[in-house]
């Protein structure tokens, strides 16, 4: 499955909302998608699970949403931490796959 | 505490192998599956397989099929990952991950293949 990632780049203000697709070329199983938040030399941080549950210790202002092929971040009152790359991932059909990132940049 | 640390950064030579480490504490080792991921320079994250920590069951990508092979010594709750027949497309850092939707990382282990 490829997932597909818009927009490419994305700039916004702190305190603005932010709003990120990813796209599937096939319908994912059971909606088995996550979104992680990635800065540079650091791992991925799990932030959304099962396409809409956050995990542990992510603020609310983060919520997923979408099934089947189409998938949102939204990511509400920007903070200044929040500017990095986010990218999807597929969990739900081998092999598991990663879309190829949006970066949201302070405007 | 609950943790994943990898070995440290390697350098090789193209055709040679590499096998980095990924140490499990502050959980049940064997009830996870550990999940490795690797990321190239300006490239999108790359799924490359995982292992059962428990009954040693593994998946691989076909990427890399063939020349990657996962393990665990569930005595010392370490994972592995090996890769042989460098070349420098496998130039990356590899990171462990508990879990397939992770929130447990390793810190990644930099892979350099140069001549």
């Amino acid at each position: 499955i490829v997932l597909t990632q818009s927009p490419g780049t994305l700039s916004l203000s702190p305190g603005d909302t932010a709003t990120l697709s990813c796209g599937a070329s096939q319908t994912v199983n059971n909606n088995y998608l996550a979104w992680y938040q990635q800065k540079p030399g650091q791992a991925p941080r799990l932030l959304i699970y099962g396409a809409s549950s956050r995990a542990t210790g992510i603020p609310d202002r983060f919520s997923g949403s979408g099934s089947g092929t189409d998938f949102t971040l939204t990511v509400s009152r920007l903070e200044p931490e929040d500017f990095a790359v986010y990218c999807c991932q597929q969990y739900g059909s081998l092999p598991y796959t990663f879309g190829q990132g949006t970066k949201l940049e302070i405007k | 505490q609950v943790q994943l640390v990898q070995s440290g950064a390697e350098v090789k030579k193209p055709g040679a192998s590499v096998k980095v480490s990924c140490k499990a504490s502050g959980y049940t080792f064997t009830t996870y599956s550990i999940h490795w991921v690797r990321q190239a320079p300006g490239r999108r994250l790359e799924w490359v397989g995982w292992i059962n920590a428990g009954n040693g069951d593994t998946r691989y990508s076909q990427n890399l099929q063939g020349r990657v092979t996962f393990t665990t010594d569930t005595s010392a709750t370490t994972a592995y990952i090996e890769v042989t027949s460098l070349t420098s497309e496998d130039t990356a850092i590899y990171y462990c991950a508990r879990g397939a939707a992770s929130t447990l990382w390793g810190q990644g282990t930099l892979v350099t293949v140069s001549s």
